[in-house]
């Protein structure tokens, strides 16, 4: 069974440059989660989906983050414009279940800006 | 608030030396306490699912245990392939579907 696929694998870009990530979650798998990891931290949830809907976003900047899940399958996050701050790893990850604590993730998209 | 602290921040053991990872936590109505395991480069790995106090869970040479404050990871006879980043992480009663993660600890086994 294929696990959560996400690309690129790495980004490099300039301060005030747009960037998207993709993610493909396992077949079947409602809830989707995006997490953002800064080096030697935890991650920290951005945003999580249920199907197509978008049910916790609190923790998203939505000044300049973006996310969509079209369809209720594959999902997309997008940064306009990045700054340094935003450099770190962005991690895509599902489960089969509401509240369920076992997530399946994807090795993530490095970011750098420059 | 919900707070998630693990220690030590770096572990390094012999192979065949056993240890202990601690994971401490502050949350309104545990739902369930986690634990990760993360390779350089990659995506957290699940290892575990602890619902209560005294709930003892055991995946080869890793042991979880939880109480009312802490879970403790037990590594038992490590072996180089252990080595890894053990992330803790908690489900509150209140926040359904979200999971909070502490700061990990890096285990380094060496032959």
């Amino acid at each position: 069974e294929a696990g959560v696929v996400q690309s690129p694998r790495y980004k490099i870009i300039e301060k005030k440059q747009p960037v998207a990530f993709w993610c493909n979650p396992i077949s079947g798998h409602n809830t989707l989660y995006w997490y953002l990891q800064n080096l030697g931290q935890g991650p920290e949830l951005l945003i999580r989906y249920e199907n197509e809907e978008a049910v916790d976003d609190s923790q998203l900047p939505k000044d300049r983050f973006s996310a969509e899940r079209l369809k209720g399958v594959d999902s997309t996050l997008k940064i306009q414009p990045a700054e340094l701050g935003d450099s770190a790893v962005y991690l895509c990850a599902s489960s089969s279940g509401q509240g369920h604590g076992e997530l399946f993730f994807g090795e993530g998209s490095r970011l750098t800006v420059l | 608030e919900d707070q998630v602290t693990q220690s030590p921040e770096a572990l390094r053991l012999q192979e065949g030396e056993s240890s202990s990872l601690n994971c401490s936590y502050t949350v309104s109505g545990l739902r369930g306490l986690f634990w990760y395991r993360q390779d350089p480069g990659k995506g957290p790995e699940f290892l575990f699912t602890l619902y209560s106090a005294g709930e003892e869970k055991e995946k080869e040479r890793l042991k979880a245990t939880l109480t009312k404050k802490e879970s403790f990871l037990h590594i038992t006879a490590p072996k180089p392939e252990d080595s890894a980043t053990y992330l803790c992480a908690v489900q509150a009663g209140d926040s359904w579907g979200k999971l909070q993660f502490g700061a990990g600890t890096q285990v380094v086994v060496t032959p």
